[in-house]
Protein backbone atom coordinates (compact mmCIF):
# COMPACT_ATOMS: atom_id res chain seq x y z
CA UNK A 1 0.00 0.00 0.00
CA UNK A 2 1.25 3.36 -0.43
CA UNK A 3 1.79 5.82 2.51
CA UNK A 4 3.32 8.96 1.29
CA UNK A 5 1.72 11.29 -0.34
CA UNK A 6 2.88 14.24 -2.80
CA UNK A 7 1.04 17.80 -3.30
CA UNK A 8 0.63 19.44 -5.75
CA UNK A 9 0.14 16.45 -8.39
CA UNK A 10 1.31 18.52 -10.95
CA UNK A 11 3.17 21.52 -11.03
CA UNK A 12 4.49 24.14 -13.75
CA UNK A 13 6.99 26.64 -13.41
CA UNK A 14 9.06 28.47 -15.80
CA UNK A 15 12.89 27.97 -15.78
CA UNK A 16 14.82 29.97 -13.44
CA UNK A 17 12.14 29.81 -10.45
CA UNK A 18 11.83 27.60 -7.70
CA UNK A 19 9.73 24.79 -7.31
CA UNK A 20 8.37 22.98 -4.20
CA UNK A 21 7.01 19.70 -3.47
CA UNK A 22 5.19 18.50 -0.17
CA UNK A 23 4.97 15.13 1.11
CA UNK A 24 2.81 14.05 3.80
CA UNK A 25 2.84 10.27 5.11
CA UNK A 26 1.08 7.85 7.91
CA UNK A 27 3.65 5.76 10.20
CA UNK A 28 7.02 6.22 11.72
CA UNK A 29 9.98 5.74 9.67
CA UNK A 30 13.44 5.33 9.32
CA UNK A 31 14.23 7.36 6.84
CA UNK A 32 12.48 9.38 3.88
CA UNK A 33 13.65 9.37 0.07
CA UNK A 34 12.83 11.14 -2.62
CA UNK A 35 13.67 9.94 -6.87
CA UNK A 36 13.02 11.71 -9.76
CA UNK A 37 11.85 10.10 -12.92
CA UNK A 38 11.56 10.96 -16.44
CA UNK A 39 8.56 10.01 -18.53
CA UNK A 40 9.41 5.63 -19.10
CA UNK A 41 12.17 5.75 -17.36
CA UNK A 42 13.46 4.28 -14.29
CA UNK A 43 13.68 6.03 -11.20
CA UNK A 44 16.70 8.14 -10.06
CA UNK A 45 17.58 8.66 -6.68
CA UNK A 46 17.94 12.06 -5.38
CA UNK A 47 18.42 12.58 -1.13
CA UNK A 48 17.83 10.46 1.44
CA UNK A 49 17.10 12.13 4.70
CA UNK A 50 17.16 10.07 8.42
CA UNK A 51 14.37 10.69 11.00
CA UNK A 52 16.49 12.54 13.52
CA UNK A 53 17.34 14.62 10.36
CA UNK A 54 15.61 18.32 9.55
CA UNK A 55 17.21 19.28 6.74
CA UNK A 56 19.67 18.32 4.05
CA UNK A 57 20.70 20.11 1.12
CA UNK A 58 22.36 18.78 -2.33
CA UNK A 59 23.31 20.86 -4.99
CA UNK A 60 20.15 22.70 -5.91
CA UNK A 61 18.08 20.11 -4.13
CA UNK A 62 16.90 21.07 -0.60
CA UNK A 63 14.75 18.92 1.83
CA UNK A 64 13.24 18.69 5.13
CA UNK A 65 11.76 16.46 7.04
CA UNK A 66 8.83 17.08 10.31
CA UNK A 67 8.43 14.02 11.85
CA UNK A 68 6.09 15.82 14.48
CA UNK A 69 4.24 15.91 11.12
CA UNK A 70 4.56 13.36 9.26
CA UNK A 71 5.92 15.34 5.97
CA UNK A 72 8.50 16.43 4.14
CA UNK A 73 9.38 19.05 1.10
CA UNK A 74 11.84 19.26 -1.92
CA UNK A 75 12.58 22.49 -2.69
CA UNK A 76 14.32 22.73 -5.73
CA UNK A 77 15.90 26.07 -6.48
CA UNK A 78 16.27 27.76 -10.32
CA UNK A 79 14.74 25.12 -12.13
CA UNK A 80 15.70 24.21 -15.15
CA UNK A 81 14.17 22.44 -18.41
CA UNK A 82 15.92 19.26 -17.55
CA UNK A 83 14.49 19.00 -14.40
CA UNK A 84 10.96 18.23 -16.26
CA UNK A 85 9.77 14.97 -14.88
CA UNK A 86 8.04 13.26 -12.21
CA UNK A 87 9.01 13.37 -8.59
CA UNK A 88 8.69 10.71 -5.54
CA UNK A 89 8.77 10.30 -1.83
CA UNK A 90 9.27 7.01 -0.35
CA UNK A 91 9.66 5.55 2.93
CA UNK A 92 11.27 3.61 5.01
CA UNK A 93 10.18 2.01 7.56
CA UNK A 94 11.56 -1.47 10.05
CA UNK A 95 13.09 -2.76 7.53
CA UNK A 96 10.81 -2.92 4.67
CA UNK A 97 10.75 -1.58 1.64
CA UNK A 98 10.23 1.88 -0.34
CA UNK A 99 6.47 2.79 0.36
CA UNK A 100 6.03 5.52 -2.79
CA UNK A 101 3.41 7.82 -3.12
CA UNK A 102 1.45 8.85 -6.61
CA UNK A 103 4.11 11.70 -6.99
CA UNK A 104 4.38 15.42 -8.71
CA UNK A 105 4.52 15.67 -11.93
CA UNK A 106 6.64 19.02 -12.28
CA UNK A 107 7.12 20.83 -15.60
CA UNK A 108 9.24 23.81 -16.42
CA UNK A 109 9.40 25.43 -19.50
CA UNK A 110 11.45 28.12 -20.69
CA UNK B 1 29.12 3.28 -13.88
CA UNK B 2 27.65 0.28 -12.15
CA UNK B 3 23.78 -0.09 -13.17
CA UNK B 4 20.82 -2.40 -12.86
CA UNK B 5 20.60 -4.34 -15.70
CA UNK B 6 16.70 -5.60 -16.84
CA UNK B 7 15.46 -7.21 -20.14
CA UNK B 8 13.30 -6.94 -22.06
CA UNK B 9 12.27 -3.44 -22.09
CA UNK B 10 9.03 -4.10 -23.97
CA UNK B 11 7.14 -7.00 -23.84
CA UNK B 12 3.97 -7.40 -25.99
CA UNK B 13 1.57 -10.14 -25.22
CA UNK B 14 -1.75 -11.93 -25.43
CA UNK B 15 -3.76 -12.98 -21.90
CA UNK B 16 -3.30 -16.10 -20.89
CA UNK B 17 0.31 -16.58 -21.84
CA UNK B 18 3.59 -16.62 -19.85
CA UNK B 19 6.03 -13.77 -19.39
CA UNK B 20 9.25 -13.54 -17.48
CA UNK B 21 11.36 -10.67 -17.14
CA UNK B 22 14.95 -10.69 -16.03
CA UNK B 23 17.09 -8.35 -13.41
CA UNK B 24 20.45 -8.73 -13.28
CA UNK B 25 21.78 -6.19 -10.04
CA UNK B 26 24.71 -4.07 -9.33
CA UNK B 27 27.38 -6.29 -8.00
CA UNK B 28 27.21 -6.71 -4.16
CA UNK B 29 24.10 -5.40 -3.65
CA UNK B 30 22.01 -8.03 -1.36
CA UNK B 31 18.71 -6.66 -1.30
CA UNK B 32 16.78 -6.49 -4.46
CA UNK B 33 13.00 -5.38 -5.16
CA UNK B 34 10.54 -6.00 -7.95
CA UNK B 35 8.03 -3.21 -8.43
CA UNK B 36 5.05 -2.56 -10.39
CA UNK B 37 4.12 0.81 -11.38
CA UNK B 38 0.72 1.33 -13.28
CA UNK B 39 0.68 4.28 -15.30
CA UNK B 40 0.04 7.88 -13.27
CA UNK B 41 1.10 6.09 -9.74
CA UNK B 42 4.38 5.76 -7.50
CA UNK B 43 5.92 2.09 -7.78
CA UNK B 44 4.80 -0.74 -5.52
CA UNK B 45 6.34 -3.33 -4.12
CA UNK B 46 5.61 -6.97 -5.41
CA UNK B 47 8.54 -8.97 -3.84
CA UNK B 48 11.81 -8.18 -1.67
CA UNK B 49 14.82 -10.32 -1.40
CA UNK B 50 17.62 -10.29 0.80
CA UNK B 51 20.28 -12.52 -1.04
CA UNK B 52 17.99 -15.48 -2.54
CA UNK B 53 15.87 -15.23 0.48
CA UNK B 54 12.25 -13.41 0.14
CA UNK B 55 11.88 -11.21 2.56
CA UNK B 56 8.31 -9.88 1.62
CA UNK B 57 6.07 -10.99 -0.99
CA UNK B 58 2.76 -10.00 0.62
CA UNK B 59 1.89 -7.94 -2.25
CA UNK B 60 2.67 -10.38 -5.27
CA UNK B 61 -0.53 -12.15 -6.72
CA UNK B 62 0.79 -15.78 -5.81
CA UNK B 63 -1.64 -17.42 -7.81
CA UNK B 64 -0.27 -16.13 -11.12
CA UNK B 65 2.79 -14.04 -10.37
CA UNK B 66 6.23 -15.69 -9.11
CA UNK B 67 9.50 -14.70 -8.53
CA UNK B 68 13.68 -16.77 -7.44
CA UNK B 69 16.86 -15.46 -7.01
CA UNK B 70 18.57 -18.75 -7.30
CA UNK B 71 22.07 -17.87 -6.37
CA UNK B 72 21.69 -14.59 -4.65
CA UNK B 73 22.40 -12.47 -7.91
CA UNK B 74 20.26 -11.85 -10.88
CA UNK B 75 16.30 -12.80 -10.40
CA UNK B 76 13.51 -13.64 -12.23
CA UNK B 77 9.98 -12.59 -12.36
CA UNK B 78 7.35 -14.47 -14.04
CA UNK B 79 3.53 -14.03 -14.52
CA UNK B 80 1.09 -17.16 -15.69
CA UNK B 81 -1.13 -16.23 -16.78
CA UNK B 82 -1.21 -13.09 -17.65
CA UNK B 83 -4.12 -10.38 -17.39
CA UNK B 84 -5.04 -7.52 -18.89
CA UNK B 85 -4.64 -5.76 -15.70
CA UNK B 86 -1.06 -6.82 -15.27
CA UNK B 87 -0.50 -4.31 -17.97
CA UNK B 88 2.51 -2.11 -16.55
CA UNK B 89 5.95 -1.09 -15.71
CA UNK B 90 7.85 -3.49 -13.85
CA UNK B 91 11.02 -1.83 -12.23
CA UNK B 92 14.06 -3.80 -10.94
CA UNK B 93 15.90 -2.61 -7.90
CA UNK B 94 19.08 -2.98 -5.61
CA UNK B 95 20.32 -1.78 -2.80
CA UNK B 96 22.69 -2.57 0.14
CA UNK B 97 20.48 -3.01 2.90
CA UNK B 98 16.57 -2.06 2.83
CA UNK B 99 17.62 1.08 4.36
CA UNK B 100 20.03 2.42 1.73
CA UNK B 101 19.24 4.40 -1.29
CA UNK B 102 18.01 2.16 -4.44
CA UNK B 103 19.16 1.89 -7.76
CA UNK B 104 16.30 0.82 -10.23
CA UNK B 105 16.97 -0.81 -13.99
CA UNK B 106 14.95 1.13 -17.00
CA UNK B 107 12.04 -1.09 -16.42
CA UNK B 108 10.59 -3.68 -18.32
CA UNK B 109 6.89 -1.91 -20.06
CA UNK B 110 4.38 -4.85 -20.68
CA UNK B 111 1.43 -4.92 -22.42
CA UNK B 112 -1.21 -7.42 -22.42
CA UNK B 113 -3.45 -7.41 -25.64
Amino acid sequence: SQQGEEDPQALSIQEGENATMNCSYKTSINNLQWYRQNSGRGLVHLILIRSNEREKHSGRLRVTLDTSKKSSSLLITASRAADTASYFCATVHSGYALNFGKGTSLLVTP
Amino acid sequence: EAEVAQSPRYKITEKSQAVAFWCDPISGHATLYWYRQILGQGPELLVQFQDESVVDDSQLPKDRFSAERLKGVDSTLKIQPAELGDSAMYLCASSFGTYNEQFFGPGTRLTVL
